[in-house]
This record gives C-alpha cells, sequence and structure tokens, in this order.
C-alpha cells in the first residue's frame, strides 16, 4: 500500500531556509502536495507538482522532486515566524476514479525569532 | 467566494450518541472529501462524493460511518454510536470538477466522553 513518511521536528532561525523533506512508495503517484497546518485550523493548500516534473518554484517555495528515488522536498526561502506551523506531505493518483490523497505524519516547523 | 464550510467547528458527544458533521463546498465545487486526523496523526482518506453519488468509500468504517452528498444542502458525515476512539479532526475538502486540488475546511473536532 501507500506510505508516505517524513521528519516529525524541524527548528530553523528567522532569515534562514528550512527544507522539509518527504519519502513516498508508491511509484504511480500522479500529483505530490505540500500543505500547510496552523494550530487548530484546516489545511492550506502551499504548492504541488506533477510527476513529470523535476522542480517548481513559488515565490519563497521551492518543491524538488526525485522521481527516481520518490524525493519530496519543500524549501521555504527566508523563513518567517509566521511560517511556524505543521507541514504536510501528500500523494495522489486517479485510482478507483477518486484523487484520494495519502498523507505523511507531517513536520512541526519552528522558527526560532 | 467563500471557502469550504464545516459546522460545527466543535462537538461533544456521549458515548452510544450520533454525530452529524456537515460540510459546505465552495461554489462551483461538486466534489467531496472527508478525511479523519487523529491525534499526532497525518489525514486518513475516509469517503469521496460527488452529488447525490458516493464514488469512492475505500476509507470508510464498515459500520456506524456514513456519508451522503445530496442535490440541495451541505455533504454530512454521520457517526451512529460514537465510541471513545471515534473523538478526532474531521475535515472535509471540495474540487470543482475533474480537478485534483483540494481545498480543505477548518474541520470539525469530535470529542466523545
Amino acid at each position: 500500500g501507500e506510505d508516505v513518511e517524513q521528519s516529525l521536528f524541524l527548528s530553523v532561525r528567522e532569515g534562514d531556509s528550512s527544507v522539509i523533506n518527504c519519502t513516498y512508495t508508491d511509484s504511480s503517484s500522479t500529483y505530490l502536495y505540500w500543505y500547510k497546518q496552523e494550530p487548530g485550523a484546516g489545511l492550506q493548500l502551499l504548492t504541488y507538482i506533477f510527476s513529470n516534473m523535476d522542480m517548481k518554484q513559488d515565490q519563497r517555495l521551492t518543491v524538488l522532486l526525485n522521481k527516481k528515488d520518490k524525493h519530496l522536498s519543500l524549501r521555504i526561502a527566508d523563513t518567517q515566524t509566521g511560517d511556524s506551523a505543521i507541514y504536510f506531505c501528500a500523494e495522489t493518483y486517479l485510482g478507483a476514479g477518486s484523487y484520494q490523497l495519502t498523507f505523511g505524519k507531517g513536520t512541526k516547523l519552528s522558527v526560532i525569532p | 467566494n467563500a471557502g469550504v464550510m464545516q459546522n460545527p467547528r466543535h462537538l461533544v458527544r456521549r458515548r452510544g450518541q450520533e454525530a452529524r458533521l456537515r460540510c459546505s463546498p465552495m461554489k462551483g465545487h461538486s466534489h467531496v472529501y472527508w478525511y479523519r486526523q487523529l491525534p499526532e496523526e497525518g489525514l486518513k482518506f475516509m469517503v469521496y462524493l460527488q452529488k447525490e453519488n458516493i464514488i469512492d468509500e475505500s476509507g470508510m468504517p464498515k459500520e456506524r460511518f456514513s456519508a451522503e452528498f445530496p442535490k440541495e444542502g451541505p455533504s454530512i458525515l454521520r457517526i451512529q454510536q460514537v465510541v471513545r476512539g471515534d473523538s478526532a479532526a474531521y475535515f472535509c475538502a471540495s474540487s470543482p470538477p475533474g480537478s485534483h486540488e483540494q481545498y480543505f475546511g477548518p474541520g470539525t473536532r469530535l470529542t466523545v466522553t
């Protein structure tokens, strides 16, 4: 079955870059996502990448995909205190007519002022 | 354009009672996904619905849980005879037709006492 793994914690200083890593097992993944969850809130879609791409950049966010190693990363440049949250990696493929998402357990990012 | 709405935000039920969770998708979205998040865990897919149809219920527990998305009104996740293990945050996400992008609501936090 599908599995998505993430490290649980990351701590960085304000202004530094953060890199959050994720590995997945399902080689038929079509899209891979990064979601952000702040305390007591829902999930905010940050960005996603199609499986035939290597990289996607969106302002301070850079997503890198190594399909051979099934490794996905999210880099946040110039990390701010407002970036403190839990970041979830997720993947999907069109199976059973559904884009159901499979999530990792989340990486809690703490930004030190 | 209002985002995905869920109510109630917090729900307390005693063991054996019924819980009804509502989800109103974004305007123009006719697809709804339900996910459950246990404490310290990622989200787990439960069910995917389109208007008046259940498309994929592969993540739904076999007993006590049901979901609907009527032609008019919100999608409802119903849990009968709740047990303590049902305590979790329940999120719904909506998606426009033909899209893989899912937009999440703020969640309903169910506590079973």
